[in-house]
């Protein structure tokens, strides 16, 4: 069975700083995939990045850049330039690459709050 | 534009009344998804489907069954609401085939059973 963990409840950063939000999980497939979304308060959910267990190389999507550490089973999300509009629950996600295509299992959130 | 709707943004019904809550996606994708969403327990996978007719349970199937009768359709049915199933509901689809895809979201449905 899959497992992810995010252990911050709850992140605070400074307009335009850096922020790393904590992602480890647990899989015993050797193929997979791990995700991050946004949700802010409207709710809906917002795609950030993807990234691949045999990946070479770390995902990164304009200030967003994933820290893969394979070996730590860790994918934190770090954000650059923090804006007011990062505010927002945090989610990282993760699913099996040779099984149903589509089945995800999810973290409980990082609630970030950027401050002015 | 990828697009998913649901029927409404929030809904409010009385215990025992029989619920429908509806999907649309505009995307030709195979998967479709319903979650629950409650703080601090993330989002919890109540079932999915991968083509017309064809569900599977997730992990937290009791007191909900769903109906996929067309490919961009996929509906949630609480046969007896109860007050436990006051949450946030997020449907959610994707493709089959390309499976390092994003699972696209609708708005979600805020449901308060009284």
């Amino acid at each position: 069975a899959q497992k992810i963990t995010q252990t911050q409840p709850g992140m605070f950063v400074q307009e335009k700083e850096a922020v790393t939000l904590d992602c480890t999980y647990d899989t015993s497939d050797p193929s997979y995939g791990l995700f991050w979304y946004k949700q802010p308060s409207s709710g809906e959910m917002i795609f950030l990045i993807y990234q691949g267990s045999y990946d070479q190389q770390n995902a990164t999507e304009g200030r967003y850049s994933l820290n893969f550490q394979k070996a730590r089973k860790s994918a934190n999300l770090v954000i650059s330039a923090s804006q007011l509009g990062d505010s927002a629950m945090y989610f990282c996600a993760m699913r099996d690459l040779n099984t149903n295509a589509g089945k995800s299992t999810f973290g409980d959130g990082t609630t970030l709050t950027v401050k002015p | 534009d990828v697009k998913v709707t649901q029927s409404s943004r929030y809904l409010v019904k009385r215990t025992g009344e029989k619920v429908f809550l509806e999907c649309v996606q505009d995307m030709d994708h195979e998967n479709m998804f319903w979650y629950r969403q409650d703080p601090g327990l993330g989002l919890r996978l109540i079932y999915f489907s991968y083509d017309v007719k064809m569900k599977e349970k997730g992990d937290i199937p009791e007191g909900y069954s769903v109906s996929r009768e067309k490919k961009e359709r996929f509906s949630l049915i609480l046969e007896s609401a109860s007050t436990n199933q006051t949450s946030m509901y997020l449907c959610a689809s994707s493709h089959y085939a390309r499976s390092t895809d994003t699972q696209y979201f609708g708005p979600g449905t805020r449901l308060t059973v009284l």
